[in-house]
């Protein structure tokens, strides 16, 4: 079947212009988790959606980032008046449920953010 | 304090020999699970292999294999007959708790893997 899709794969923008990012993840996964992979800083936990709602968004960085997920599918990611340090490739996973310790996490293949 | 940490900065092996990569890991939970990731050049995570803390055997899939020692709170990937295609980005990660607050992934930073023919 389908795996985890994101689009765009690249995405180029100025300094203070706002993004979004779409992640599809696979279907029947209830659970979605946005990550943030950069040079400096390996990768990070952004946001843990559970459906439509968010338990755990304390990776967030500011508050130019937000996320929703609607009809427990399609998930949007998105960063409002961006920074250069935004600059990241952005990835996107899903899982069965999410509430089981050994659920592998399936990761779509990230949406590459430049800010200039 | 990192909760996962991978010092290896780089790795090289040569072709069918086995190689090991080192992760250690910091938790107050009781019940927590590790997880291996390849990330090839082309940039997708590939899920390798899972330990869970209670697990009482190490884990194994196929020419990978997990050296679990809990009480030094290291979780080492062994990889055995190394290939060509095993050059790449591995990361290690750890899943806290059971509950479904706890499930993010905390990755540590990386380890490169090279395989000379």
């Amino acid at each position: 079947g389908a795996g985890v899709s994101q689009s765009p794969s690249n995405k180029v923008t100025e300094k203070g212009k706002d993004v979004e990012l779409r992640c599809d993840p696979i279907s029947g996964h209830t659970a979605l988790y946005w990550y943030r992979q950069s040079l400096g800083q390996g990768l990070e936990f952004l946001i843990y959606f559970q459906g439509n709602s968010a338990p755990d968004k304390s990776g967030l960085p500011s508050d130019r980032f937000s996320a929703e997920r609607t009809g427990g599918s399609v998930s949007t990611l998105t960063i409002q008046r961006t920074q250069q340090e935004d600059s990241a490739v952005y990835l996107c996973a899903s899982s069965p449920l999410g509430v089981v310790l050994q659920e592998t996490q399936y990761f779509g293949p990230g949406t590459r953010l430049l800010v200039l | 304090a990192q909760k996962i940490t991978q010092t290896q900065p780089g790795m090289f092996v040569q072709e069918k020999e086995a190689v090991t990569l080192d992760c250690t890991y910091d938790t107050s939970d009781q019940s927590y699970g590790l997880f291996w990731y390849k990330q090839p050049s082309s940039g997708e995570m590939i899920f390798l292999i899972y330990q869970g803390s209670y697990d009482e055997q190490n884990a194994t899939e196929g020419r990978y294999s997990l050296n679990f020692q809990k009480a030094r709170k290291s979780a080492n990937l062994v990889i055995s007959a190394s290939q060509l295609g095993d050059s790449a980005m591995y990361f290690c990660a750890m899943r806290e708790g059971s509950t479904g607050a706890n499930s993010k992934l905390t990755f540590g930073k990386g380890i490169t893997l090279s395989v000379r023919p």
